[in-house]
């Protein structure tokens, strides 16, 4: 069964502590892999789309990276304003061909 | 350029009424895709759609849902004879070309709460 795993569930970073969001999944073909950000009371909005291990892509202090396995979003020297859930999403080369959603981490940036 | 259009924002519905929720996808897009969420727990495919047809409902429960994508309009999700375990959040997200661009825009969501 195909399926999307992030970790961990939740993360509370000072300002300007870096740290690492995980994404591992499991799928029969990655079509590709996707990373959005959610408000509270929002629909998530696109950061992110990887398609092949070993791509990367940058936005601000955003870094999300892809491997066979996993994909990483690493924050660099985080601000109050990127508190918020991230949410790893893969779409498969299945028949499916669906948007399989992980439960998402919530980060906390203190000021 | 409007965004996903979702409405209403925060539907209250007592047990056994029906549920209507729209969507008006991006201008432009032609594929419509209803999830739902619980909290603190990911976004749950439900139905995807494009105009006049149902392409892949595997995540609808078989009974009381319904969802229509039709030529003119939003699209609707309809939830009939609501129960309490229906309460959630509701998405919708468009996308122009499901084969060249898979990334999907969404909607705030409507709030639907069952008493």
């Amino acid at each position: 069964e195909d399926q999307v795993t992030q970790s961990p569930e939740a993360l509370r970073l000072q300002e300007g502590e870096s740290s690492s969001l995980n994404c591992s999944y499991t799928v029969s073909g990655l079509r590709g892999l996707f990373w959005y950000r959610q408000d509270p009371g929002k629909g998530p909005e696109f950061l992110f789309t990887l398609y092949s291990a070993g791509e990367e892509k940058e936005k601000e202090r955003l870094k999300a990276t892809l491997t066979k396995k996993e994909s990483f979003l690493h924050i660099t020297a985080p601000k109050p304003e990127d508190s918020a859930t991230y949410l790893c999403a893969v779409r498969t080369l299945n028949r499916d061909d669906k948007i399989i959603f992980g439960k998402g981490t919530r980060l906390h940036i203190l000021p | 350029n409007a965004g996903v259009m979702q409405n209403p924002r925060h539907l209250v519905r007592r047990r056994g009424q029906e549920a209507r929720l729209r969507c008006s996808p991006m201008k432009g897009h032609s594929h419509v895709y209803w999830y739902r969420q619980l909290p603190e727990e990911g976004l749950k495919f439900m139905v995807y759609l494009q105009k006049e047809n149902i392409i892949d409902e595997s995540g609808m429960p078989k009974e009381r849902f319904s969802a229509e994508f039709p030529k003119e309009g939003p699209s609707i999700l309809r939830i009939q004879q609501v129960v309490r375990g229906d309460s959630a959040a509701y998405f919708c997200a468009s996308s122009g070309n499901r084969a060249t661009n898979e990334k999907l825009f969404f909607g705030s969501g409507t709030q639907l709460s069952v008493l």
